[in-house]
């Protein structure tokens, strides 16, 4: 099956530092990847889409300067949190739904990134 | 904004009972439906894709969409105790519904 590998899975940071996240599919060319954000006891909030070889679309509300999203390869998209602070502290998942699927095809997640801003 | 809203939790089922969580969306051009299951401090894993309007069965899940209705369901049967977590619905945009969680006890 399809397997997407998100790393770190854990992260403490000092505030004011930039941290990388990043989302490899591993059996797959993800044309496009999802990146979402989930605070405690709260359900998945889509922060962007990327698509491969251009710039991510932001959700509204979503600071496109704070959070970089890179998706250069088919296999590779990264979200970088820069200046971090505690209120950035969250789960963060990316996801990809496989190149050769349609709009229509479920997505594939990646196990999620713990970062705590201290 | 497309909305999708799910019934509000949490549902609590005793073991072996069905469990029904329910979702409608706004979206008319939506096509597809996914339910995903979370559990907590885990990634959503996929359990059901649901494509046409009807009843979908695996194993002991059933999906049902009406896209008149503009709404999907999932239906679990002889729940378990292992079922417990978050479900997600979810349209082919992926903005998730809120989730509803579900515990089941034994």
């Amino acid at each position: 099956g399809a397997v997407v590998s998100q790393h770190p899975s854990r992260v403490i940071c000092k505030s004011g530092t930039s941290v990388k996240i990043e989302c490899r599919s591993l059996d797959f060319q993800a044309t496009t990847m999802f990146w979402y954000r989930q605070f405690p006891k709260q359900s998945l909030m889509l922060m962007a889409t990327s698509n491969e070889g251009s710039k991510a679309t932001y959700e509204q509300g979503v600071e496109k300067d704070k959070f970089l999203i890179n998706h250069a390869s088919l296999t590779l998209s990264t979200l970088t949190v820069t200046s971090a602070h505690p209120e950035d502290s969250s789960f963060y998942i990316c996801s990809a739904r496989d190149g050769g699927s349609t709009y229509n095809s479920p997505l594939h997640f990646g196990n999620g990134t713990r970062l705590t801003v201290t | 904004q497309k909305e999708v809203e799910q019934n509000s939790g949490p549902l609590s089922v005793p073991e072996g009972a069905i469990a029904s969580l329910n979702c409608t969306y706004s979206d008319r051009g939506s096509q597809s439906f996914f339910w995903y299951r979370q559990y907590s401090g885990k990634s959503p894993e996929l359990i059901m894709s649901i494509y046409s309007n009807g009843d979908k069965e695996d194993g002991r899940f059933t999906a049902q969409l009406n896209k008149a209705s503009q709404y999907v369901s999932l239906l679990i049967r002889d729940s378990q105790p292992s079922d417990s977590a978050t479900y997600l619905c979810a349209p082919p945009d992926m903005r998730f519904g809120a989730g509803t969680r579900l515990t089941v006890k034994p």
